[in-house]
């Protein structure tokens, strides 16, 4: 069954500095990843997501994510950290049924202090 | 705004009420999908639909939950006789045939006192 964690309940980081957010997934094959991020009573924004090609994959907002086979990971990061990207942060898996739904990690809250 | 959009976005009922929510999604979009999410805790997958079909139900989904997306378009979740353990934001999400990302409404947040 396919499943995904994240490790840290929270990740605290000073703005302007990197920030990284971890993912570490379980599929059989080759997986489709996706970093989601929840501003409080919202929905998910989709952010990037990984399904084939080059490792490193830009997304919105600056956001970015290395895919790594070998160590079964798919970290978010950001080269520089805004008291904005303050929220919360899911990394998803797409199953690999017809269906195309996803399963999401138990997410990570990002505080990012000025 | 051409996003998917959910109605009503609150919903405070007493348990053994019926409720129904309501989720519009892209208009060009075939696959429409809803989850629940408590707090603390990433979504889970409930039901999908691809065009009027119905595929497929998660265990989740118990006989007092069923879904509809009549003629493809808009979709509704009823919970009847709710539980105050059915208290949990609903999301509803749709995505593009063939197309990866979902993209979610802004929830329901059903409260059952």
């Amino acid at each position: 069954a396919q499943s995904v964690a994240q490790p840290e309940d929270q990740v605290n980081v000073a703005e302007g500095n990197p920030l990284t957010v971890k993912c570490t997934y379980s599929v059989s094959g080759n997986p489709y990843l996706f970093w989601y991020v929840q501003y409080p009573n919202r929905g998910l924004q989709f952010l990037l997501k990984y399904i084939t090609g080059d490792n490193l994959v830009k997304g919105s907002y600056g956001f970015e994510a290395e895919f790594n086979k070998s160590q079964t990971s798919f970290h978010l990061k950001k080269p520089s950290a805004l008291v904005s990207d303050s929220a919360l942060y899911f990394c998803a898996v797409r199953d690999m049924s017809n269906t195309g739904k996803l399963i999401f990690g138990q997410g990570t809250t990002l505080q990012v202090k000025p | 705004d051409t996003g998917v959009s959910q109605d009503p976005r609150h919903k405070i009922t007493k348990r053994g009420q019926n409720v129904t929510f309501r989720c519009d999604p892209i208009s060009e979009h075939n696959r429409l999908y809803w989850y629940r999410q408590t707090l603390g805790q990433g979504p889970e997958f409930l039901t999908y639909f691809q065009n009027e079909a119905q595929l497929e139900k998660s265990r989740l989904l118990s006989d007092r939950f069923s879904a509809e997306r009549p003629k493809g378009s808009f979709s509704t979740l009823e919970i009847q006789r709710t539980e105050q353990g059915d208290s949990a934001m609903y999301l509803c999400a749709s995505s593009l045939w063939g197309d990866n990302e979902q993209f979610f409404g802004p929830g329901t947040r059903l409260t059952v006192l």
